[in-house]
């Protein structure tokens, strides 16, 4: 199993749909959770961090769920401007300090 | 304040030759971080460095790729006898501390004919 799996998509959605990607991770032990976004041929931007209460931002929504071990982001009233490729990293523990990206989730909202 | 920038944005080189790539951090950000990204691939981890310890060489594919960080601030990825499947998006980022927020720099694009 690798340590972080996304389903690499596209997810090809309407504007205005609400979308929704997990991030699975074997690391039982992971520290912290963050979701970036990266544009085509650009640099990743964080988008949210995870927060083990789940946390809201806007349209974007993130929750953690320790128990079967993935990460999630919800996305409600797609934009056009949302359509991008979102990675999901997640942190080490035990003195690591090397983060695992996913592969990420590509998002296509068209109109 | 200023971002992550990396020079040079775009480089193409013959096979076998030896490219330097730079990464200014953002200041006061203590870890640096070297990714390759191929095209349609995730981001493959090269090289740690966080304040004056050794730095983190794990992810380094080859003995032909080198990087040092001078002064806990510049650093700059060095590859000898450049190959074909060099080819990639070098990013650097930086964080404050390690595993916080990572801030990127806009990438180096390396072609190797």
């Amino acid at each position: 199993r690798k340590e972080v799996e996304q389903d690499p998509g596209p997810f090809n959605v309407p504007e205005g749909a609400t979308v929704a990607f997990n991030c699975t991770y074997s690391n039982s032990a992971s520290q912290s959770f963050f979701w970036y976004r990266q544009d085509c041929r650009k640099e990743p931007k964080l988008l949210m961090s995870v927060y083990s209460s789940g946390n809201e931002d806007g349209r974007f929504t993130a929750q953690l769920n320790r128990a079967s071990q993935y990460i999630s982001l919800l996305i409600r009233d797609s934009k056009l401007s949302d359509s991008a490729t979102y990675l999901c990293v997640v942190n080490p523990s035990g003195g690591s300090y090397i983060p695992t990206f996913g592969r990420g989730t590509s998002l296509i909202v068209h109109p | 304040g200023a971002g992550v920038s990396q020079s040079p944005s775009n480089k193409v080189t013959e096979k076998g030759k030896d490219v330097e790539l730079r990464c200014d951090p953002i200041s006061g950000h203590t870890a640096l971080y070297w990714y390759r990204q191929s095209l349609g691939q995730g981001l493959e981890f090269l090289i740690y460095f966080q304040g004056n310890s050794a730095p983190d060489k794990s992810g380094l594919p080859s003995d032909r790729f080198s990087a040092e960080r001078t002064g806990g601030s510049v650093s700059t990825l060095t590859i000898q006898r450049t190959q074909q499947e060099d080819s990639a998006v070098y990013l650097c980022a930086s964080s404050f501390i390690p595993l916080e927020t990572q801030y990127f720099g806009p990438g180096t694009r390396l072609l190797v004919l």
